[in-house]
């Protein structure tokens, strides 16, 4: 099946800097790519996504790149705020009736006033 | 807008004793469900799917048990709880194959 693997698992960023989490996956029929983040003690909650059919995606200070040949997909925050850190995970799917995403071990942001 | 609902919010049980874990979701018309669970620290793993009312699949066990008795309905269950069985349950729906939103979870502990 499906391995994601995630990196770093912990990433320490000063406030106003960027921060930057790199996943890759295996199955080239995978063609959505959503991240989570998640606070501690809450559900995660999906932030971006992309599909195979764009190479990079925006929303505000959040920017994902996905780079198919190299079954390799980033997601990039700007600008990191306190309000940044926190659990992020990336996941990978192939969009079929028997959809099973694989998530990434995950990647403990925390953002340093 | 639609509202997705876990109970109960969290459960301390014993091994060996049966559990049961809901969760309803309304707003939404014959939405796919899932069932993750999470260790401590973990990352997600997607036990149990259901596309329609009475169809469930299976992921990864776990010596669990899902159904899904109606359309806004799933339930995680077992007979026998395991120590490996604690952690953070969470149901998630979707429209399509893609995104996937989750509940607010229910957090299991095991003794």
């Amino acid at each position: 099946g499906e391995q994601v693997e995630q990196l770093p698992s912990i990433l320490r960023v000063q406030e106003g800097s960027s921060a930057s989490i790199n996943c890759s996956y295996e199955d080239s029929a995978s063609n959505y790519f959503p991240w989570y983040k998640q606070e501690p003690g809450e559900n995660p909650k999906l932030i971006i996504d992309i599909r195979s059919n764009m190479e990079r995606k925006q929303i505000q200070e959040l920017i994902v790149l996905l780079d198919k040949k190299a079954k390799r997909f980033s997601l990039h925050i700007t600008d990191t705020q306190p309000g940044d850190s926190a659990m992020y995970f990336c996941a990978a799917s192939a969009n079929l009736d028997n959809n099973a995403p694989r998530f990434g071990a995950g990647t403990k942001l925390s953002v340093k006033p | 807008a639609q509202t997705i609902h876990q109970w109960p919010v969290a459960e301390i049980k014993a091994v060996g004793s049966p559990l049961s874990l809901g969760c309803t979701i309304k707003g939404k018309s014959s939405p796919n469900l899932y069932w993750y669970w999470q260790a401590t620290g973990g990352t997600l793993q997607q036990l149990f799917y259901s596309i329609t009312v009475g169809q469930v699949e299976s992921v990864v066990q776990l010596n669990l048990s899902a159904s899904r008795p109606k359309d806004d309905q799933f339930i995680l269950s077992t007979e026998k709880l395991l120590l490996s069985h604690s952690g953070f349950y969470l149901c998630a729906w979707s429209l399509d194959f893609y995104e996937q939103y989750f509940g607010p979870g229910t957090r299991l502990t095991v003794l």
